[in-house]
């Protein structure tokens, strides 16, 4: 069962942020939402992840709605070189290193 | 670059026949975690090496197996090989049996089966 719903795709302008949402409606207390992006050609590469507070590191912010169902990963200041898929996971902290990646979301940013 | 090298890079094979893939750790690494990643789709489990040991098993049948050396490097065997097999193939290091943040991914081997 997929524990995440993203959208496949979307488009983003070179220099303005990128929001890309996730949604993750069954999400346990004890689980956490990880964000990873795959460039074409490349293996995954970890971005962010919280539990329930809004979050933030020199990649990317990620803001988890209250309820926890939902939650945005922002490129603040997107640039070419982030065009990638973007993977939406949720794992409890106790799952060590198994990832459930599901498709993702097409990241497309244009100049 | 995450310091996880693989090889080879592409290889191709044809049904029925066996392969091996594999996986170089980052520095200071003893975990390895192998993914299947068809065209299209997100990458899927395989298994995960610990110190020598398999250390969790994604769903895939007996015909694939792995091995980690005392450097912790790892190989992937594939038996009896099937079109559907046909994929991006990656590995993952981290410590400790690391955890979801702290996966260092290789580039992957591309294995066609034809």
């Amino acid at each position: 069962d997929a524990k995440t719903t993203q959208p496949p795709s979307m488009d983003c302008a070179e220099g303005r942020a990128a929001n890309l949402p996730c949604n993750h409606s069954t999400i346990s207390g004890n689980e956490y939402v990880y964000w990873y992006r795959q460039i074409h050609s490349q293996g995954p590469q970890y971005i962010i992840h919280g539990l329930k507070n809004n979050e933030t590191n020199e990649m990317a912010s990620l803001i988890i709605t209250e309820d926890r169902k939902s939650s945005t990963l922002i490129l603040p200041h997107a640039t070419l070189r982030d065009t990638a898929v973007y993977y939406c996971i949720v794992n409890p902290e106790t799952s060590g290193s198994r990832l459930t990646f599901g498709e993702g979301t097409q990241l497309t940013v244009n100049p | 670059e995450t310091g996880v090298t693989q090889s080879p890079t592409h290889l191709i094979k044809t049904r029925g026949q066996q392969v091996t893939l594999r996986c170089s750790s980052q520095s200071g690494h003893n975990t390895v975690s192998w993914y299947q990643q068809a065209l299209g789709q997100g990458p899927q489990f395989i298994f995960q090496y610990y110190r020598e040991e398999e250390n969790g098993r994604g769903n895939f049948p007996p015909r694939f197996s792995g091995l980690q050396f005392p450097n912790y490097s790892s190989e992937l065997n594939v038996n009896a090989l099937e079109l559907d097999d046909s994929a991006l193939y990656l590995c993952a290091s981290s410590r400790n049996r690391g955890s979801s943040y702290e996966q260092y991914f290789g580039p992957g081997t591309r294995l066609t089966v034809t």
